[in-house]
């Protein structure tokens, strides 16, 4: 079956520490890749995608994503999590595999202490 | 660009009425919208994919009787919930993607919270 998991439902990391949000996909071919960013009550923002190419990305608010076909898994990164970073985070994968339409993770929530 | 609004952002309606939820593309054509429901703490799950000028693409499980979903133009599509019951109470959101980038590639409204009391 399609699937596209994100293992971690809430993580709470420090302000100021290094952060990773995992997401696996389920299926052969070159998927077209994305991350995005919910905060409570409102729509999904783009942070990053991943089409082709380079496989280390860079987004928006300093996160970055790198995809690894070996291990079917395009994980987020950012280097330093600020206080305002606390949202729920949403891998999503498209392919013709998949029809015409995206396949989203089931999210993980993110949690920061001061 | 590629701005996306809904509306409204949030209704709450009477059990057995029907409501309507208007997603619009505000400085682009979008041939294709795409609908979603979120129920609280849980993900976004494609109900139907709207192409303008022909009728929707509705996915497994989803009651396309229940859920009208009408693409006018390239900047509109709606999605009427109607006889709506408390079980359909839920965050809708909507999407569009711009016909040069593909499908995959789609840009997300607000949303519309709905509560059926």
């Amino acid at each position: 079956a399609q699937s596209v998991t994100q293992p971690d439902i809430h993580i709470t990391v420090s302000e100021g520490a290094s952060l990773e949000l995992r997401c696996n996909y389920s299926y052969g071919a070159t998927p077209y890749l994305f991350w995005y960013v919910q905060s409570p009550g409102q729509g999904l923002q783009l942070l990053l995608k991943y089409f082709s190419g380079d496989t280390l990305v860079q987004g928006i608010k300093g996160f970055e994503a790198e995809f690894k076909r070996s291990q079917s898994s395009f994980n987020l990164r950012k280097p330093s999590v600020h206080w305002s970073d606390a949202a729920e985070y949403f891998c999503a994968v498209g392919a013709r595999e998949y029809g015409n339409k995206l396949v989203f993770g089931a999210g993980t929530i993110l949690r920061v202490k001061s | 660009g590629a701005v996306v609004s809904q509306h409204p952002s949030w209704v709450i309606c009477k059990s057995g009425t029907s409501v309507k939820i208007e997603c619009r593309s505000l400085d682009f054509q979008a041939t294709t919208m795409f609908w979603y429901r979120q129920f609280p703490k849980q993900s976004l799950m494609l109900m139907a994919t709207s192409n303008e000028g022909s009728k929707a693409t509705y996915e497994q499980g989803v009651e396309k009787d229940k859920f009208l979903i009408n693409h006018a133009s390239l900047t509109l599509s709606t999605l009427t919930v109607t006889s709506a019951h408390p079980e359909d109470s839920s965050f809708y959101i909507c999407s569009a993607s711009i016909p040069r980038q593909g499908p995959y590639e789609q840009y997300f409204g607000p949303g519309t919270r709905l509560t059926v009391t």
